[in-house]
């Protein structure tokens, strides 16, 4: 049972790259979200998708896009990379955005140069 | 003023010790608490969930939360090297306000147990 994977686990990108980072839950969960955690500043929502079909801003959403592919998957992308972007970003789920606790991966540390 | 306080410690403590993590909030609409531990170079994984004042158990760890002072504990009994990690208090506003279902964590607390 693998519950949350992301990939990639590492990523370099020079500054205005772009670039996708893939999540995927086997959990059959219905609520998907997208988290940078940075010294200092603790874990910030970037974008949730409460269920298949809905997105919506997180704290954090500037310069960034999501895709709710299906159930299992949500995708971050990053359309033009910037050195404040450097973090180590996080995918999670819940059975429903509600009361439930989420389910975390093991996340994404992306350095932009 | 933060939503959540949590002490980042250091905490530093010897093997086999009672450890007390706490956090304190200022919302009394946060009505679901949570526990995660982190270890170096992975996600935050759930520890313990809990919605009532009071006290819960699961194993070496028990969770405790007093609703009238807006405060909220984990305590870890036999402490051990392995649970050297970082543990993180969340919690979610409870149902009906704009921000019901949203995750508020804590800073962290970084906790080592020496052998």
């Amino acid at each position: 049972n693998a519950g949350v994977t992301q990939t990639p686990k590492f990523q370099v990108l020079k500054t205005g790259q772009s670039m996708t980072l893939q999540c995927a839950q086997d959990m059959n969960h219905n609520s998907m979200y997208w988290y940078r955690q940075d010294p200092g500043m603790g874990l910030r929502l970037i974008y949730y998708s409460a269920s298949e079909g809905t997105t919506d801003k997180g704290e954090v959403p500037n310069g960034y896009n999501v895709s709710r592919l299906n159930k299992r998957e949500f995708s971050l992308r990053l359309e033009s990379a910037a050195p404040s972007q450097t973090s180590v970003y996080f995918c999670a789920s819940s059975p429903w955005y509600s009361n439930q606790p989420q389910h975390f991966g093991d996340g994404t540390r992306l350095s932009i140069l | 003023q933060k939503e959540v306080e949590q002490d980042p410690g250091p905490l530093s403590v010897p093997e086999g010790a009672i450890v007390s993590l706490n956090c304190t909030y200022s919302n009394s609409a946060f009505q679901y608490f949570m526990w995660y531990r982190q270890y170096s170079r992975k996600g935050p994984e759930l520890l313990m969930y809990t919605y009532s004042s009071g006290n819960k158990e699961d194993g070496r760890f028990t969770a405790q939360v007093d609703k009238s002072s807006k405060y909220i504990s984990l305590f870890i009994r036999d402490s051990q090297p392995s649970d050297s990690a970082t543990y993180l208090c969340a919690m979610i506003l409870n149902a009906g306000g704009t921000s019901y279902g949203k995750l508020t964590f804590g800073q962290g607390t970084i906790l080592t147990v020496h052998p």
